[in-house]
């Protein structure tokens, strides 16, 4: 089953712009990792946030963390048409459990 | 370079065909995961493997079969009992930690297409 559900589904922004995706979740995680996916390829680590962190940064990106929301949101800085990809989060939930359960992702389109 | 290489990239199969994909990873990663993606949607896990000899079920099992024989190695078949095999397919890796513990990043092959004809 998908832990995580990703809003929207599909977006459009002209390069520059900041894109900003976000992700909602159902039980307690431990983690709760992004992804990304250029069209055809494999996926791409892109920042792991822990379930007791709210805010982490890495480069152009900031990902926040609200637990007592069961959400999290990915922001992309001064975007730029290699940011064209699909984007996924993806969860461990606080079970025990080995697997990293993925959302649906989002469509981002950059626009030169 | 270290990393996860998946073959072949295209596959064709014919109905009723079984079909092995092949998985290496070469990043001396204790755990490895298959997992299918379809058309705009998120990725589904098949089988995954924490140690050498042992691998466990996903959310997807059925028509599918895994063998770990080797710490590099996973490969996976599509069984002819598989009735919509048509899909991206994507092998995985992480650094295995103790049974129950949390794992933490995902290392991924470039994937293989299957298409049954």
């Amino acid at each position: 089953s998908q832990q995580g559900e990703e809003d929207p589904q599909a977006l459009s922004i002209q390069e520059g712009e900041n894109a900003t995706m976000n992700c909602s979740y159902k039980t307690s995680i431990n983690n709760l990792q992004w992804y990304r996916q250029n069209s055809g390829r494999g996926l791409v680590h892109l920042i792991l946030i822990r379930s007791n962190e709210r805010e982490k940064h890495s480069g152009r990106l900031r990902v926040t963390l609200d637990t007592s929301k069961k959400s999290s949101s990915l922001l992309i800085t001064a975007s730029r048409a290699a940011d064209t990809a699909s984007y996924f989060c993806a969860t461990i939930s606080n079970f025990g459990n080995e697997k990293l359960t993925f959302g649906t992702g989002t469509r981002l389109t950059i626009i030169p | 370079d270290g990393g996860i290489t998946q073959s072949p990239k295209y596959l064709f199969r014919k109905e009723g065909q079984n079909v092995t994909l092949s998985c290496e990873q070469n990043l001396n990663h204790d755990a490895m995961y298959w997992y299918r993606q379809d058309p705009g949607q998120g990725l589904r896990l098949i089988y995954y493997s924490q140690i050498v000899n042992d691998f466990q079920k996903g959310d997807i099992a059925e028509g599918y079969s895994v063998s770990r024989e080797k710490k590099e190695s996973f490969p996976l078949t599509v069984t002819s009992a598989q009735k919509n095999p048509t899909a991206f397919y994507l092998c995985a890796s992480s650094i295995a930690l103790a049974a129950g513990a949390i794992i933490g990043e995902l290392f991924f092959g470039e994937g293989s297409r299957l298409t049954v004809l």
